[in-house]
């Protein structure tokens, strides 16, 4: 089955720097990956897709890459923010297409430190 | 804040019992989705509900089971509750239109069952 692997430990970086969060899958050759941040208690917020015949995708200081070769996507936050601190969590989409029928990581705590 | 609203926000239940989480998608909207949140983990698909009719099915037993109205609300339906159903019950709604659109989170719906 699909198994779909994120850093396991929070990890703790300073004001201004660049967060960098592994993704790694198995199994699968998903036609989309996806990016979420979840705050404690609150339901995930979409950030990010990034399709299979694209390398990279940017939005503001996010920028995610895809290589599926390798099959791992990276998430990068530049400039980071104390109000960058959030779980993220990406997803692959199960369906082989536009489904939104997601399998999940468990994510990666980012804490940002002033 | 996104247009999609769950009720209720917290409950407790005992083992054996039953329950109904709601669910009303965003305006637009005719596909929604429930997943399930254990705590440290990432959401787990259940199921998918497009046009009132089930659309794909995780590795979920028939007692959950859901249903999809004519406007798009939807429910879930848990029954003989275990003490493992204790999780944060999400559920997002998308309107693919002929490729990938965002998917939407409600804030979730905490279940304890004691």
């Amino acid at each position: 089955s699909q198994k779909i692997e994120q850093n396991s430990e929070a990890l703790n970086i300073q004001e201004g720097k660049t967060a960098t969060l592994t993704c790694n899958y198995t199994n699968y050759s998903p036609a989309y990956l996806q990016w979420y941040r979840q705050d404690p208690g609150r339901g995930p917020v979409f950030l990010l897709l990034i399709r299979e015949n694209e390398k990279e995708k940017r939005k503001e200081r996010l920028k995610v890459t895809f290589d599926t070769t390798l099959k791992q996507s990276l998430f990068h936050i530049t400039a980071s923010q104390p109000a960058d601190s959030a779980t993220y969590l990406c997803a692959l989409d199960m369906g082989g297409g536009a489904t939104n029928k997601l399998i999940f990581g468990t994510g990666t705590l980012l804490a940002v430190q002033p | 804040e996104t247009g999609v609203t769950q009720s209720p926000t917290h409950l407790i239940k005992t083992r054996g019992q039953q329950v109904t989480l709601r669910c009303s998608s965003q305006s637009g909207h005719n596909t929604v989705s429930w997943y399930q949140q254990a705590l440290g983990q990432g959401p787990q698909f259940i199921f998918q509900y497009y046009r009132e009719e089930e659309n794909g099915r995780g590795n979920f037993p028939p007692r959950f089971s859901g249903l999809q109205f004519p406007n798009y609300s939807s429910e879930l339906n848990v029954n003989a509750l275990e003490l493992d159903d204790s999780a944060l019950y999400l559920c997002a709604s998308s309107s693919p239109r002929g490729g990938q659109e965002t998917q939407y989170f409600g804030p979730g719906t905490r279940l304890l069952v004691l």
